[in-house]
């Protein structure tokens, strides 16, 4: 049981290029989303998905890209780099989307992102 | 506008003492708070939750206490080993919310001497 499963786990851009960040899960989870954590900020939502088919914004969606074409798989899209994009993005999952005591995120190792 | 507060973002402890982290919230509608550790290069971990309708939760050397009236909760962790250096996360959210969110604070780094 691999848990969530996030690929590359560096990447370095340039400004204006684009790139996916992967995200897979193997626990038939319901809910998916994407956080980034940058100093002093703590962590943000960025998207999230309650299922296959469904996505939405979080707290900073503003540049970024999301689809959930199946349950185990949830990619970020970052269409035209920009420095202020440079940061550590962490994919979490949980099995339940209407019970959140009772089922909580379980976090992927993250993905550290630099543009330049 | 934060919703989460951490307003210390560092703690240092010896080993075999209490550490006590706090959290403060804004939002009078949260009503479900857990606790991650982060260490590292890894990904954040659950370590506690409570949820507004008790005032203690207590799992091991690990106790949140909820004071809703102040809108503040802490975890104290009893006794502290040096394994449990790494950073806290505090997070809210509502549960009957539509979108099921997590808010998180800045987090506190904790580090417990030998």
């Amino acid at each position: 049981n691999a848990g969530v499963t996030q690929t590359p786990k560096f990447q370095v851009l340039k400004t204006g290029q684009s790139m996916t960040l992967q995200c897979a899960q193997d626990m038939n989870h319901e809910y998916m989303s994407w956080y980034r954590q940058d100093p002093g900020m703590g962590l943000r939502l960025i998207h999230y998905s309650v299922g296959a088919g469904i996505t939405d914004q979080g707290e900073v969606p503003n540049g970024y890209n999301v689809s959930r074409s199946t349950t185990e798989d949830f990619p970020l899209r970052l269409l035209s780099a920009a420095p202020s994009q440079t940061s550590v993005y962490f994919c979490a999952s949980r099995r339940d989307r209407r019970i959140l005591g009772a089922n909580v995120l379980t976090f992927g190792a993250g993905s550290r992102l630099t543009v330049l | 506008d934060q919703q989460v507060k951490q307003n210390s973002p560092s703690l240092s402890v010896q080993e075999g003492r209490i550490s006590i982290l706090n959290c403060d919230y804004t939002n009078s509608m949260f009503d479900y708070f857990l606790w991650y550790k982060k260490y590292p290069a890894e990904g954040p971990t659950f370590l506690i939750s409570i949820s507004s309708i008790k005032d203690k939760n207590e799992d091991g050397r690990f106790t949140v206490f909820l004071n809703k009236s102040a809108k503040h909760l802490s975890l104290h962790i009893v006794p502290s080993q040096p394994g449990d250096s790494a950073v806290y996360f505090c997070a809210a959210s509502v549960s009957g919310g539509s979108n099921y969110k997590l808010t998180f604070g800045k987090g506190t780094l904790l580090t417990v001497n030998p």
